[in-house]
């Protein structure tokens, strides 16, 4: 069975502080994987996704994330956070029809002015 | 891009009745949409594949004849909560996928739902 896990359950940071959070997926087959976003209030967003090729991916608003097979992880990047960062980052896993999802617990950043 | 909605926002209701959540593709047809089910500070869990056309199909765990799914046409979805009891009170979202290759799920903004 697919499971996702992340590693921070709470960040926080000071505007310009680089971000890194951890995501490990558990799947046996071919993956397709996903971050997601969801500021207060607001709906579940895409921030970027990994379907094959360039393991390196670049998504909105300056986010990028590696996928590392070898380590089964795909952690999310930014080298300089905004208060506007502020938000819930969801760390997910699909099948190759991307049709289920499988979702980590999240993390919630906060990154204070 | 695409976009779903859900409705109502949020709702209240007593225990022992039932809540109809609705969710529409407002811009693409879905034949397929997915419930989730988020606790607070929990992530999403998949409660079931909605299919136009045929019977959801409900993930280990959730119960069928409680959570009631019909997927009525290509652009609706509606989820049903029979006789609700307070430990159904949760975050209620639906997430369709997007119909070009290489796209993701979109997903609506999400029902809270408060059984009193």
């Amino acid at each position: 069975a697919q499971s996702v896990s992340q590693h921070n359950h709470h960040v926080i940071l000071s505007e310009a502080a680089s971000l890194e959070l951890g995501c490990n997926y558990s799947y046996g087959g071919t993956v397709n994987l996903f971050w997601y976003v969801q500021y207060p209030g607001q709906h579940l967003q895409l921030l970027l996704k990994y379907f094959s090729g360039d393991p390196l991916v670049k998504g909105i608003k300056g986010f990028e994330a590696e996928f590392i097979k070898s380590k089964f992880s795909f952690n999310l990047r930014k080298p300089s956070v905004q208060w506007s960062d502020t938000a819930e980052y969801f760390c997910a896993v699909g099948n190759t029809g991307f049709q289920k999802l499988v979702f980590g617990t999240g993390t919630r950043l906060l990154v204070s002015p | 891009g695409a976009v779903v909605s859900q409705h109502p926002s949020w709702v209240i209701c007593k225990s022992g009745t039932s809540v109809k959540i609705e969710c529409r593709s407002l811009d693409f047809q879905a034949t397929t949409m997915f419930w989730y089910r988020q606790f607070p500070k929990q992530s999403l869990m998949l409660m079931a594949t909605s299919n136009e056309g045929s019977k959801a199909t409900y993930e280990q765990g959730v119960e069928k004849d409680k959570f009631l799914i019909n997927h009525a046409s290509l652009t609706l979805s509606t989820l049903t909560v029979t006789s609700a009891h307070p430990e159904d009170s949760s975050f209620y979202i639906c997430s369709a996928p997007g119909t070009s290759a290489g796209d993701t799920q979109y997903f609506g903004p999400g029902t809270r739902l408060t059984v009193l």
